[in-house]
């Protein structure tokens, strides 16, 4: 079956520490996101990869770091520099190109984090 | 500047009611994209959705219908028959060619649709 999977579905982490959230895609797609969701919000873009060792932060990249090594994976860390981790983490990923902006975002399952 | 309202916080019919959540958008381009997400309890987005901005035709699909109308910026979606599994946060977003040539969606906060049995 093609589709996004995401790793950890939750996640607990102690302050201080690092932590990294893996997306993986067998969809061929060229691009891939991750957003962060926090109760009552839209979705709020961390960064966006539109290919292989390239990406760009988004609205809300302080305190998050990511690589795209591989066209099939996005992994996001989120480190100690966040101040406010706690949320729901969403990868998607679309065809990409040239006109990406026409693009159909299909997303993941998801990852909550909680810092204790 | 881009922005997407969905005034709509939480809805809550009936079990076969129609409903129908709002979304206003704003925008300077006159090419965009228009989406509608489903967010069940479990989390993922589920896409329902595309419409660009050169097509004003309603859709149907199922139970599902859409309304777009560039006079008013407005790209409504009605449930016709609303069931139990239709419960979820219904998401709407724009998509709109940035001049940098990278683009974003600009997702609006989401309407929690609760039908009740």
């Amino acid at each position: 079956d093609g589709g996004i999977t995401q790793s950890p579905k939750y996640l607990f982490r102690k302050e201080g520490q690092n932590v990294t959230l893996s997306c993986e895609q067998n969809l061929n797609h060229d691009a891939m996101y991750w957003y962060r969701q926090d109760p009552g919000q839209g979705l709020r873009l961390i960064y966006y990869s539109q290919i292989v060792n390239d990406f760009q932060k988004g609205d809300i990249a302080e305190g998050y770091s990511v690589s795209r090594e591989k066209k099939e994976s996005f992994p996001l860390t989120v480190t100690s520099a966040q101040k406010n981790p706690t949320a729901f983490y969403l990868c998607a990923s679309s065809m990409g190109g040239t006109s990406a902006y026409t693009d159909t975002q299909y997303f993941g399952p998801g990852t909550r984090l909680t810092v204790l | 500047a881009q922005k997407v309202t969905q005034a709509q916080t939480e809805i809550s019919v009936v079990e076969k009611e129609d409903v129908t959540l709002d979304c206003v958008y704003e925008t300077r381009d006159t090419t965009y994209y228009l989406f509608w997400y489903k967010q069940p309890p479990s989390g993922e987005l589920v896409f329902l959705i595309r419409r660009n901005s050169f097509d004003e035709q309603n859709e149907i699909s199922g139970r599902y219908s859409w309304n777009f109308q560039k006079s008013t910026s407005s790209f409504n979606f009605t449930i016709t028959a609303s069931q139990v599994v239709d419960s979820a946060v219904y998401f709407c977003a724009l998509s709109e060619p940035a001049t940098s040539g990278t683009y974003k969606y600009i997702f609006g906060t989401g309407t929690r649709l609760k039908v009740l049995a």
